[in-house]
């Protein structure tokens, strides 16, 4: 079982709605991650957060928006989004920000938009 | 520029056979950390195995090791004694810079044959 929690683990949602992801982990970490993974394609930097902060975000359309909450809590808030946003949504996290510290990935969501 | 290529699209082994993964990477970083992932298709990224740049020595983790030859550029992942459920997505990342982002190559689908 992975150790950083992601849910829901599938989600169908209309152009007009609002939904978020939740991410949460319990390792101690202090950086967290979100991802976008087309199918058959490598996962796609979307945010990082560090002790709770903003530190990147990778040109992302306000239609996405991340929260932080605490340092074990990830949140995607989601408003008004598109077909092509269809994909699976990887949350990660990591000890810090240092190069040498792998990132400890979530099993994902699976989000649908009709 | 392509910072991580992945030639492979995808590779058969036959089950209890050794397989060598190709990565090549770019980068005029003197400090960057190559990492290697595992996505089964449940959708999971299941962290392998992690080379410094620094590293005197290749990196090694139970079955997965990494070749890693510096002046030529490439990390490549040997699996041995490969099993039916090493049948997955592989991706090698780079980490280079601020703010441990992870750039991944486009991955080689591995199938173990039994």
């Amino acid at each position: 079982d992975t150790e950083v929690t992601q849910t829901p683990k599938h989600l169908v949602m209309g152009m007009t709605n609002k939904k978020s992801l939740k991410c949460e982990q319990h390792m101690g970490h202090r950086a967290m991650y979100w991802y976008k993974q087309k199918a058959k394609k490598p996962p796609e930097l979307m945010f990082v957060y560090s002790y709770e902060k903003l530190s990147i975000n990778e040109s992302v359309p306000s239609r996405f928006s991340p929260e932080c909450p605490n340092s074990s809590l990830l949140n995607l808030h989601l408003h008004a989004l598109q077909p092509e946003d269809s994909a699976l949504y990887l949350c990660a996290s990591s000890q810090g920000l240092d190069k040498n510290q792998p990132q400890h990935f979530g099993d994902g969501t699976r989000l649908s938009i009709l | 520029a392509q910072k991580i290529t992945q030639t492979q699209p995808g590779m058969f082994v036959q089950e209890k056979e050794a397989v060598t993964l190709d990565c090549t990477y770019d980068t005029s970083d003197p400090s960057y950390g190559l990492f290697w992932y595992k996505q089964p298709s449940s959708g999971e990224m299941i962290f392998l195995i992690y080379q410094g740049s620094y590293d005197q020595q290749n990196a090694t983790e139970g079955r997965y090791s990494l070749n890693f030859q510096k002046a030529r550029k490439s990390a490549n992942l040997v699996i041995s004694a490969s099993q039916l459920g090493d049948s997955a997505m592989y991706f090698c990342a780079m980490r280079e810079g601020y703010g441990n982002k992870l750039v991944f190559g486009a991955g080689t689908i591995l199938r173990v044959k039994s």
